[in-house]
């Protein structure tokens, strides 16, 4: 099983900010590697996959970048509704579809 | 427009039995892989299952295989989880998502609580 590690665990930033998440692959994910937001209380959101492929309908503030084991998401011009916790998932090496503990955004 | 409802969630005792169901709208059901993923309170994403279009290629996380069991009924429109021998650590929100293997859609979830 491929684990998917997330850092930091939590992020204290600025509307406005730019903030970098990590995720890192316990073994080469090649590009399978997708990023979800979660408000509180909903389902999670698609926003990236195939590494840096963003979602129908999310704003290009949202990027992702990386291969192989190491992975990031970059948010530009934080706004409020950007808090929100923050997980990758790997579907290179499946079942079992593995996801990263989280990184929240408070803002 | 795509919506996936899941039902069923409830509270249950250690060791009994329940059956979630997913409706899903706007999207030709059959098609699409379908996953459930679960949520425990205060903590993070955890893939459940995994069922192909036609209901005969069928996955489970280890920690529910044997006692969890998925299936589909495509004239529905309908996914299905049924778990059994349930325990204190099963109790989460489960949500249905479309597959395969990235899920741009997913239901509000629904909550399972396994309590004596």
């Amino acid at each position: 099983e491929i684990v998917m590690t997330q850092s930091p665990a939590t992020l204290s930033v600025s509307p406005g900010e730019r903030v970098t998440l990590s995720c890192r692959a316990s073994q080469s994910v090649s590009g399978n590697l997708a990023w979800y937001q979660q408000r509180p209380g909903q389902a999670p959101r698609l926003l990236i996959y195939d590494a840096s492929a963003r979602a129908t309908g999310i704003p290009a503030r949202f990027s992702g970048s990386g291969s192989g084991t190491e992975f990031t998401l970059t948010i530009t011009s934080l706004q409020s509704e950007d808090s929100a916790i923050y997980y990758c998932q790997q579907y290179d090496d499946w079942p079992p579809l593995t996801f990263g503990g989280g990184t929240k955004v408070e803002i | 427009e795509v919506q996936l409802v899941e039902s069923g969630g409830t509270l249950v005792q250690p060791g009994g039995s329940l059956r979630l169901s997913c409706a899903a709208s706007g999207f030709t059901f059959s098609f699409y892989e379908m996953n459930w993923v679960r949520q425990a309170p205060g903590k993070g994403l955890e893939w459940v299952s995994h069922i192909d279009g036609s209901g005969s290629i069928i996955y489970y996380a280890d920690s529910v295989r044997g006692r969890f069991t998925i299936s589909r009924d495509n004239a529905n429109k309908s996914l299905y989880l049924q778990m059994s021998s349930l325990r204190v650590e099963d109790t989460a929100v489960y949500f249905c998502a479309r597959g395969p293997r990235v899920s741009s859609f997913w239901g509000q979830g629904t909550l399972v609580t396994v309590s004596p």
